[in-house]
């Protein structure tokens, strides 16, 4: 099945400076990339999410770029707030006939005031 | 969160004791998923369903079981909990057509195995 793997696990960045985290992916017949936004004590919430037929995607401060030839996609947040401070999930939907998502393990972002 | 309410939000239940976790939405979606979650493992799928009736079993199933008898209720049964059981599960619907895409999580019921 279908594996992803999310670096860093922690991140701490100066409000208004950009924050980066990077997905790898295992199975190069996945097609689907989300990325959730988990605030404390909530659920998960998606922020963006791309094709594997796009290579980038915006919206506002947040973007999603996506590398199929070396399977991995990444997360920029710009202007970083501290509103912004979360943890962060990347997802993949690999090439099974169920089409589940399979999650990375997150990644703790802090924005320093 | 609008549209899909969990129940209960917390539980402590003794080792070997069936438990009933319950996920209601008002969406009227086809898809609906319950996850794990644990540190270090993000999020896993245990079961989820694509219709009344119709479930199936995700990447962590064993020890877990559900039932979709209404569009609106997906029930999540631990048979006999076990201290590994100890976790937060989410509920999760989708109302898209494709499986998997654009999620909307519940916010959570933390259920502890002792």
């Amino acid at each position: 099945g279908e594996n992803v793997e999310q670096h860093p696990s922690t991140l701490s960045v100066q409000e208004g400076d950009s924050a980066v985290i990077k997905c790898t992916y295992s199975d190069s017949a996945s097609n689907y990339f989300p990325w959730y936004k988990q605030e404390l004590g909530k659920g998960p919430q998606l922020i963006i999410d791309i094709r594997s037929n796009v290579g980038e995607k915006k919206d506002q401060r947040i973007a999603v770029t996506l590398n199929k030839t070396a399977k991995h996609f990444s997360l920029h947040i710009t202007e970083t707030q501290p509103e912004d401070s979360a943890v962060y999930f990347c997802a993949a939907i690999g090439s099974g006939s169920a089409r589940q998502l399979t999650f990375g393990s997150g990644t703790q972002l802090t924005v320093l005031p | 969160d609008a549209g899909i309410t969990q129940s209960p939000r917390h539980k402590v239940t003794e080792t070997g004791t069936p438990v009933t976790l319950r996920c209601h939405q008002t969406e009227n979606h086809r898809y609906m998923y319950w996850y794990r979650q644990d540190p270090g493992h993000g999020l896993r799928l245990i079961h989820y369903s694509y219709g009344v009736k119709d479930t199936d079993k995700g990447e962590v199933s064993d020890g877990y079981s559900v039932s979709r008898s209404k569009t609106e209720d997906f029930l999540l049964t631990l048979e006999s909990a076990t201290s590994s059981q100890t976790s937060v599960y989410f509920c999760a619907i989708s109302e898209s057509p494709s499986s998997g895409e654009k999620l909307f999580f519940g916010s959570g019921t933390q259920l502890s195995v002792l």
